[in-house]
């Protein structure tokens, strides 16, 4: 079945340093998600690509829809207290477009 | 219409027991998710509605489970016998369907199997 891993699964950085995750699906997407889930939350969405090659920014957050559309990648620059959280894509594909959330990074930042 | 919003958001049962949750989707939104969630890793589909419909159930989802959205609104999933392993959150979300499918979560709710 369709599959969508991420890596890391972890990144502990000192505030001000970049962030990145990166996100692999097993199939071809119709489009990408990001999502955040603060820890005891739920996720919260991030952002949606849809281009093959698409690049979408939001502040410090830069996202990436890769050429054959099976990947993404998710940049944090300068980091901040306040971007701690479990990052999540999640793909929209499959014989009935379900969407399927990879398997997250988990952001630490160290004031 | 504030948002997605389950019941209830917590649930201690005995093992062996039958439990149903409920998930209220906001309201113009034809798709509703199921997805399992444990501790340190992402959301498991479970199940997905498109409209009444049930177009997809997990293949790992054993015959204890079953989800309904009888009138295209509110869902419930039900899982029959608990065992100690279905313990984990069970979240609910819901989307529009065509290009813009970002999905909205309620607050999940908790499964304490004893």
């Amino acid at each position: 079945g369709q599959q969508v891993m991420q890596i890391p699964q972890y990144q502990h950085v000192q505030e001000g340093e970049d962030f990145t995750t990166y996100c692999n699906s097993s199939t071809t997407l119709s489009n990408i998600q990001w999502y955040k889930q603060r820890p005891g939350g739920h996720p919260v969405f991030l952002i949606q690509l849809v281009k093959s090659g698409e690049v979408k920014k939001q502040k410090r957050l830069t996202f990436q829809f890769g050429e054959a559309k099976k990947n993404s990648s998710l940049h944090i620059t300068a980091t901040q207290t306040t971007d701690v959280g479990t990052y999540f894509c999640a793909g929209d594909g499959g014989a009935t477009n379900k969407l399927i959330f990879g398997t997250g990074t988990l952001l630490a930042v160290q004031p | 219409d504030t948002g997605v919003s389950q019941d209830p958001r917590h649930k201690i049962t005995k093992r062996g027991q039958n439990v149903t949750f409920r998930c209220d989707p906001i309201s113009e939104h034809n798709r509703l998710y199921w997805y399992r969630q444990t501790l340190g890793q992402g959301p498991e589909f479970l199940t997905y509605f498109q409209n009444e419909a049930q177009l997809e159930k997990s293949r790992l989802l054993s015959d204890r489970f079953s989800a309904e959205r009888p009138k295209g609104s509110f869902s419930t999933l039900e899982i029959q016998r608990t065992e100690q392993g279905d313990s984990a959150m069970y979240l609910c979300a819901s989307s529009h369907d065509g290009l813009n499918t970002e999905a909205f979560f309620g607050q999940g709710t908790r499964l304490t199997v004893v």
